[in-house]
């Protein structure tokens, strides 16, 4: 079964200054699709950067960039320029490739209660 | 588009009382997911319904949680006779394709129902 570790539970920045938020996870498939998603305090989940596993190059959503490295099954993501509206808890999620079984199915990490300090 | 609606947004229920929590996908959407959030957790797969079929309930506990999405009006989760360990964060997400249609388009989630059980 896929695992999703966070390693830090809470993390802060300074307003305009640049945070990465660590995401490690377990697999035994080769193809398969990583998310990072933002849950503010109104509890919405956000998708914030995708990446699919069998593109090399590193997804990029405005401030938001991910360093996706395969070999180490590491997915972080970097929040450049912060703003206040960035503070939430961040959540990293793994998901089976569209040809397997369970492919509609999201695993979660626990989280990173992200702080941005003005 | 009113996005994924769920209600309540908290619902408090006593010991031994049934919740019934309620959630409307978006227009067009005919594919269900409820997720749980236990507090400090990250969210965790229970059901994937699609209108009268329960395609996937290998995240629901085993009693007293039910699940279900007629073909007219919302899906419903309900969970009987409530203890405190139910208490959670449940969240609703709804896409308009079930398989690699879930990998194109991706969910879209609700806010949640808070249910707390005193």
């Amino acid at each position: 079964a896929q695992t999703v570790t966070q390693s830090q539970p809470e993390m802060s920045v300074q307003e305009a200054e640049t945070v990465t938020l660590s995401c490690t996870y377990d697999t035994s498939e080769s193809d398969y699709y990583l998310f990072w998603y933002k849950q503010p305090p109104s509890r919405q989940m956000i998708l914030v950067i995708r990446q699919e596993a069998y593109k090399q190059q590193n997804a990029t959503e405005n401030r938001f960039s991910v360093n996706f490295q395969k070999a180490a099954k590491s997915f972080s993501l970097k929040i450049s320029d912060s703003q206040l509206g960035d503070a939430a808890m961040y959540f990293c999620a793994y998901r089976s490739p569209a040809s397997g079984g369970s492919n509609y199915k999201l695993t979660f990490g626990k989280g990173t209660l992200l702080t941005v300090n003005p | 588009n009113a996005g994924v609606m769920q209600n309540p947004r908290h619902l408090v229920r006593r010991r031994g009382q049934e919740a019934r929590l309620r959630c409307s996908p978006m227009k067009g959407h005919s594919h269900v997911y409820w997720y749980r959030q236990l507090p400090e957790e990250g969210l965790k797969f229970m059901v994937y319904l699609q209108k009268e079929n329960i395609i996937d309930e290998s995240g629901m506990p085993k009693e007293r949680f039910s699940a279900e999405f007629p073909k007219e009006g919302p899906s419903i989760l309900r969970i009987q006779q409530v203890v405190r360990g139910d208490s959670a964060a449940y969240f609703c997400a709804s896409s308009p394709l079930g398989g690699p249609g879930v990998i194109l388009y991706g969910y879209t989630f609700g806010s949640g129902t808070r249910l707390t059980v005193v």
